[in-house]
């Protein structure tokens, strides 16, 4: 069965230092997304993709963070500076409107990064 | 705003007990609503999902149904194990390429 993987599953990082997350969605999708969990706290959208260009995006998303498309198959997100609260477990999904009306996102096993 | 409400957790029931999460959203439009869980140390995995009014859906003894008049998707399960101990999320998405607003989650725990 087709799944969204992602890399690395763990990252430690300096504050300041820029990280990239990375994430293959499933191969016909055509709709990606970033979102969030802080340790112990519920999962937040942080950002939309589709047509190569950003769709949606919360208010978490700011100027520190970015999502590129760089080929077929990668989709990445981009912190550009990392704070100590950026230190979350980071889900990718993807999704594929497929049948009529209906909408489900496969989310990945997340990459858990760490800001020290 | 849309939102998911759920029950506080964390919820602790004995292995064969009947198994309730309340859930209840408010939405703009008409969502199509899900049941997410996260097992220790895995990542998010679709458990059921509902797209219209009276819609239950259901997956490994696990069902919910699609409330209109009440805004709620209720999970439910007859018999739990102690494999089912996990996070589990309530979430609502309206339309295409809409992003997901997950409820905070609820804890359960299963003892043998």
């Amino acid at each position: 069965e087709p799944e969204v993987t992602q890399t690395p599953s763990h990252q430690v990082t300096q504050m300041g230092q820029e990280v990239i997350l990375r994430c293959v969605p499933i191969s016909n999708h055509l709709y990606f997304y970033w979102y969030r969990q802080i340790l112990g706290q519920k999962v937040e959208f942080l950002v939309s993709f589709y047509n190569n260009e950003i769709s949606e995006k919360s208010e978490i998303f700011d100027d520190q963070f970015s999502v590129e498309r760089p080929d077929g198959s990668n989709f990445t997100l981009k912190i550009r500076s990392t704070k100590l609260e950026d230190s979350a477990m980071y889900f990718c999904a993807s999704s594929d409107p497929g049948l009529a009306g209906v909408e489900t996102q496969y989310f990945g096993p997340g990459t858990r990064l760490l800001v020290l | 705003g849309d939102s998911v409400t759920q029950m506080e957790g964390p919820v602790t029931l004995s292995e064969e007990a009947f198994l309730t999460i309340n859930c209840t959203y408010t939405a703009t439009g008409y969502p199509s609503l899900f049941w997410y869980v996260q097992y220790p140390g895995e990542g998010l995995q679709l458990l059921l999902k509902a797209t219209k009014a009276d819609d239950k859906g259901s997956n490994k003894g696990f069902e919910a149904t699609y409330r209109k008049e009440t805004t709620s998707f209720h999970l439910e399960k007859g018999s739990v194990q102690v494999s089912d101990s996990a996070v589990y999320f309530c979430a609502q998405s309206v339309g295409y390429g809409q992003n997901f607003v997950f409820g905070p989650g609820t804890r359960l725990s299963v003892l043998p």
